[in-house]
């Protein structure tokens, strides 16, 4: 079975840029997460999918960080202006139902300079 | 709204020796409790986790977690650690019913020297 898939691994991107990521989950898994991990912290919540419906973004920052799932498999998140403390790991999960154990993918490291 | 803490950010052990990552959480609600791995470049990957039954907790790789309702703790343990064992480890925190949300702790990076 394959696993969640991420892309890019990498992104360096000056401060005011514009930034997408994208996650394509396990087949069939009806709910995507995206969380921000900081350097030194634990994996923060952003958003929560279920299907191509959100369930929780409370802790988005709605004002730059916009994300969607319009098909309900994959995933965008974009990041529009990027700061500097948007500098983190970008980890997108998903499960079967929100119940359910959530299986990560490999993270996007963003830097923004 | 749950917060958990892990009390200690860095271990350090030599091989074979046995550690315990400590783990504490806070909620006014009944919990889920989780353990995830952290590879170096590599996303989390489930330990174990405690839904209900027996408090004591087998998972993959060796590992073990007690849950204790009184004190509020889910701690982590392993007899014997390998070098393969150096990683982040980070527990985390989900309630029973209404948000399905996990929150996790800061992590412990647990390094295992030769």
């Amino acid at each position: 079975e394959a696993g969640v898939a991420q892309s890019p691994r990498y992104k360096i991107i000056e401060k005011r840029q514009s930034v997408a990521f994208w996650c394509n989950p396990i087949s069939g898994h009806a709910t995507l997460y995206w969380y921000q991990q900081i350097l030194g912290q634990g994996p923060k919540l952003l958003i929560q999918f279920q299907n191509n419906g959100v369930v929780d973004d409370s802790q988005l920052p709605k004002d730059r960080f916009s994300a969607e799932r319009l098909k309900g498999v994959d995933s965008t998140l974009k990041i529009q202006p990027a700061k500097l403390e948007d500098s983190a790991v970008y980890l997108c999960a998903s499960s079967s139902l929100p119940s359910e154990t959530q299986y990560f993918g490999p993270g996007t490291r963003l830097l923004v300079l | 709204a749950q917060s958990v803490t892990q009390l200690d950010s860095q271990v350090p052990v030599f091989e074979e020796a046995p550690v315990e990552l400590r783990c504490n959480y806070s909620s006014s609600v009944s919990v889920y409790l989780f353990w995830y791995v952290q590879y170096p470049n590599q996303g989390l990957q489930l330990l174990l986790k405690y839904l209900s039954g027996s408090t004591l907790v087998k998972g993959i790789n060796g590992f073990e977690a007690e849950f204790n309702k009184s004190q509020t703790s889910f701690h982590l343990r392993k007899p014997s650690v390998h070098i393969s064992d150096t990683a982040e480890y980070f527990c985390a925190v989900r309630s029973q019913g209404g948000s399905e949300k996990l929150v996790f702790g800061k992590g412990t990076k647990l390094t295992v020297n030769p």
